[in-house]
């Protein structure tokens, strides 16, 4: 089946620490995004890439970094320049003006 | 720059009662537009979308949504709520300007109680 996958579902980090969000696709997407979403504020745009080797940054991209070096995957790394990183993370894919596909998500947490 | 503004983050229905969830918009652009679902601790899935084709827009679970672009809105609703329509709603715009990389822009979210 076709789809975008999240990993992991769950993900605990302690302060000064960086972590990585696995993001894969196997839609033959070309952009994909990473958003976070925090309760009464929608969905943020952190990074987003249309092609590989390329990528931009969101709205809210201090604090964190992302490669692209595979058209599959997308990581986005939290690193400890971000100061409140608790959050649910999701990940999506798209071609032109198609409709979004989102990952599961991920739910980051501070210890 | 787009932006999407769904008005009011909390709306209680009754079961059977009809569901009107709204969303306006600005685009500098022809927009296409989105409404998602989401379900707690998951992913975001498509309802339905708007791609200038009919204003008129069915989607999945018996929603639908109307363009109106005199008032710049995408307005969603059915006609008769469902226990399992209990979810978060959120509207969505796309930039097509290919320079600024085919972006959706989001609502904050309307979270949807159904009441027995």
């Amino acid at each position: 089946d076709g789809g975008i996958t999240q990993s992991p579902k769950y993900l605990f980090r302690k302060e000064g620490q960086n972590v990585t969000l696995s993001c894969e696709q196997n839609l033959n997407h070309d952009a994909m995004y990473w958003y976070r979403q925090d309760p009464g504020q929608g969905l943020r745009l952190i990074y987003y890439s249309q092609i590989v080797n390329d990528f931009q940054k969101g709205d809210i991209a201090e604090g964190y970094s992302v490669s692209r070096e595979k058209k599959e995957s997308f990581p986005l790394t939290v690193t400890s320049a971000q100061k409140n990183p608790t959050a649910f993370y999701l990940c999506a894919s798209r071609t032109g003006e198609t409709e979004a596909f989102f990952g599961q998500g991920t739910r980051l947490t501070v210890v | 720059a787009q932006s999407v503004t769904q008005l009011g983050s909390h709306v209680s229905v009754s079961e059977g009662a009809l569901v009107l969830l709204r969303c306006n918009y600005s685009s500098s652009v022809p927009p296409y537009l989105f409404w998602y679902v989401q379900y707690p601790n998951q992913g975001l899935q498509l309802l339905l979308k708007y791609t200038s084709a009919a204003t008129l827009v069915k989607g999945i679970n018996g929603f639908e949504a109307e363009f109106k672009k005199s008032e710049t809105s995408f307005h969603l609703t059915k006609p008769s709520a469902h226990m399992s329509d209990a979810a978060e709603y959120f509207c969505a715009v796309s930039d097509l300007v290919e320079a600024a990389g085919n972006k959706l822009t989001f609502g904050g979210g309307t979270r949807v109680l159904v009441k027995p």
